[in-house]
């Protein structure tokens, strides 16, 4: 079946730092692919998606581009903010009648000024 | 415009007792899912309505979970006898599919349910 893994956090970084989190999936078919952020509190939110191959998706200064031949979606950020701070989570979903959407185990970013 | 509500935001029962969790979801979506978020498990999926077609319940752990949504809003997902390991946090999603079959409209979370089994 469809999986997604993402790198264990917690990641920790200073402001202004680069930001790479790993996520790679193992999905048949053509998925769509997202990345979900949960700030302290608060419900998902989706940040970016992509739905098809080499399609790059962006957000508030964060990029993640679906690479099918390496069936990676990796999140990254040029320059990190404190604000940032939050749990980031890869997630797919097949685009053959319904599909739920399958997360990765999640990532959480930590920034420090 | 109002998103997606839940409530309790937090719920604390005694193993074995009944809950109800209540979802709200935004206003002219058509589908409803349940998620569960748990240390160890990650975020997995329940449940799914869409419309007046029969839900796909194949996430659902043990038949001591069941939802329901009526008059295609407001769902109610119930867990009969409690056990420690129901313990996470219920998460609600609506979205606006489509009627083609291609299922890519965007999920919209509601903040979620916390349950603690004592």
């Amino acid at each position: 079946g469809n999986s997604v893994t993402q790198m264990e956090g917690p990641v920790t970084l200073s402001e202004e730092a680069f930001l790479t989190i790993n996520c790679t999936y193992t999905a048949t078919g053509y998925p769509s692919l997202f990345w979900y952020v949960q700030y302290p509190g608060e419900g998902l939110q989706l940040l970016l998606k992509a739905t098809k191959a080499d399609d790059k998706g962006s957000n508030k200064g964060f990029e993640a581009t679906y690479r099918k031949e390496t069936t990676s979606f990796h999140l990254e950020k040029g320059s990190v903010q404190v604000s940032d701070s939050a749990v980031y989570f890869c997630a797919l979903r097949g685009n053959t009648g319904f599909q739920k959407l399958v997360f990765g185990t999640g990532t959480r970013l930590l920034v420090s000024p | 415009g109002a998103g997606v509500s839940q409530s309790p935001s937090n719920k604390v029962t005694e193993k074995g007792k009944d809950v109800e969790l209540r979802c709200d979801p935004i206003s002219g979506h058509t589908a409803l899912y349940w998620y569960r978020q748990s240390l160890g498990q990650g975020l997995e999926f329940l449940i799914y309505f869409q419309g007046n077609s029969a839900p796909d319940k194949s996430g659902l752990p043990s038949d001591r979970f069941s939802a329901e949504r009526t008059g295609g809003s407001v769902s109610t997902l119930t867990i009969q006898r409690t056990q420690q390991e129901d313990s996470a946090v219920y998460l609600c999603a609506s979205s606006l599919e489509g009627t083609s079959g291609r299922f890519r409209n965007e999920q919209f979370f509601g903040p979620g349910t916390r349950l603690t089994v004592l």
